[in-house]
């Protein structure tokens, strides 16, 4: 099946810092990658839609200035939280699809953010 | 509307067979599917249910669509304890930015 790494998987850091989280598709090309937040116990959040060459689009709520993403090729998707707070403290899952047959989203690991 | 509700908990013994529901509220979703989330880690995929479907089975996975009610079902036959996580439905509506809306999540344990 196709595959979808993350990177990196664990992060703590201060609060004020910015962080940088991978998406990559491994085994094939995505169309689309998505964003999603997940709190402790809660469903995943979705955050924003990602298509490779053009602006990303948001969720409402979500401010696109705080969590960049950057979709540059077909397997590679960023997203950055600039300015982490404790509030950002959460895990990041991203997702990648190719839009075909019954529109599977194949799942990256995911990401646990920490900010001190 | 777009909520998707599930009952939070669910607990059985091994052998048992479990049933975890799902309510949505847009009639118009092409596509629903179940996903499977163990501890810190990210989703997998068990099975998914194309809207004029009623049922799918998939060896110990059972699906039951109920369009009218806007009811879903994922039957888990003879559940074992590497069957306890966490379950969510989703729905897409395939419109183009194919976004997943996802139910609530039920965390599945199995007693052994």
């Amino acid at each position: 099946g196709a595959v979808v790494s993350q990177h990196p998987s664990r992060v703590i850091c201060k609060s004020g810092t910015s962080v940088k989280i991978e998406c990559r598709s491994l085994d094939f090309q995505a169309t689309t990658m998505f964003w999603y937040r997940q709190f402790p116990k809660k469903s995943l959040m979705l955050m924003a839609t990602s298509n490779e060459g053009s602006k990303a689009t948001y969720e409402q709520g979500v401010e696109k200035d705080k969590f960049l993403i950057n979709h540059a090729s077909l397997t590679l998707s960023t997203l950055t939280v600039t300015s982490a707070h404790p509030e950002d403290s959460s895990f990041y899952i991203c997702s990648a699809s190719v839009l075909a047959g019954f529109n599977e989203q194949f799942f990256g690991p995911g990401t646990r953010l920490t900010v001190l | 509307g777009e909520d998707v509700e599930q009952s939070l908990f669910l607990s059985v013994r091994e052998g048992d067979s479990s049933v975890i529901n799902c309510t949505y509220t847009d009639s118009s979703s092409t596509y629903l599917y179940w996903y499977k989330q163990e501890p810190g880690a990210g989703l997998q995929l068990l099975t998914y249910i194309f809207s004029n479907m009623d049922m799918k089975q998939d060896q110990r996975l059972t699906v039951l669509l109920n369009k009218k009610d806007k009811h879903l079902s994922l039957r888990i036959a003879d559940t074992q304890t590497g069957d306890s996580a966490i379950y969510f439905c989703a729905e897409t509506k395939g419109s183009g930015t194919y976004k997943y809306i996802f139910g609530t999540g039920t965390r599945l344990k199995v007693l052994a």
